[in-house]
């Protein structure tokens, strides 16, 4: 069992491009969660997902940010006209049920906005 | 304070001691989770207490909790080098059906020096 899986590692981006990070859940989650951590902070909500729908995007900002978890394939974050402000780490965790624990978390994938 | 903030910010002890790392939240909890984070690298799950738990032990780690204060600690027994990393802690709420969501804190960066 391969965990969850977040590439890439790292991206670059400049100002005014889009960056789309990618999320393949652990076999059998069907429940998908994307965190971002600015520099010297915890973990932020973003955005809750399972199979097709937005469960709760309560913590994603309403404008150049979008989430998808299609029914074939990885959950996408995407952000459009990044901004320096987006630079961060995005971590994707994903469980088998929502709530009572059991998050597993992946390694995360660093955005610099140049 | 914030939901599940640590204290202290920053710890830094000799290889073989103790560390005991703090947080506190505001809200009622389902569950409380401590996390580790290596610099730069992904989240890993320590351990989970439960509510209606007030210790739990894992190998060389000792969580307690008190509901009646709100608060939790992580005590990390005969520590080694490979124990420096970041430390966080993760609540999620009791109520308007959100316990998927954790909120974590800024967490506490200890440093075991050999």
């Amino acid at each position: 069992n391969a965990g969850v899986m977040q590439n890439p590692r790292h991206l670059v981006r400049r100002r005014g491009q889009e960056a789309r990070l990618r999320c393949s859940p652990m076999k059998g989650h069907s429940h998908v969660y994307w965190y971002r951590q600015l520099p010297e902070e915890g973990l932020k909500f973003m955005v809750y997902l399972q199979k097709e729908n937005i469960i709760d995007e309560s913590g994603m900002p309403k404008e150049r940010f979008s989430a998808e978890f299609p029914k074939e394939g990885p959950s996408i974050l995407r952000i459009q006209q990044v901004v320096r402000g987006d630079s961060a780490a995005y971590f994707c965790a994903s469980s088998s049920i929502a709530g009572g624990g059991g998050y597993t978390f992946g390694s995360g994938t660093r955005l610099t906005v140049v | 304070s914030q939901q599940g903030e640590e204290d202290p910010q920053a710890l830094s002890i000799q290889e073989g001691e103790n560390a005991t790392m703090n947080c506190s939240y505001k809200t009622s909890i389902n569950n409380l989770q401590w996390y580790r984070q290596n610099s730069g690298r992904g989240l890993v799950h320590l351990i989970l207490i439960r509510s209606n738990e007030r210790e739990k032990h894992s190998g060389r780690l000792r969580v307690t909790l008190d509901t009646s204060k709100k608060s939790s600690s992580l005590l990390i027994t005969a520590s080694r080098a490979a124990d420096t990393a970041s430390y966080f802690c993760a609540t999620d709420a009791v109520g308007g059906g959100s316990n998927y969501k954790l909120t974590f804190g800024k967490g506490t960066l200890l440093t075991v020096n050999p």
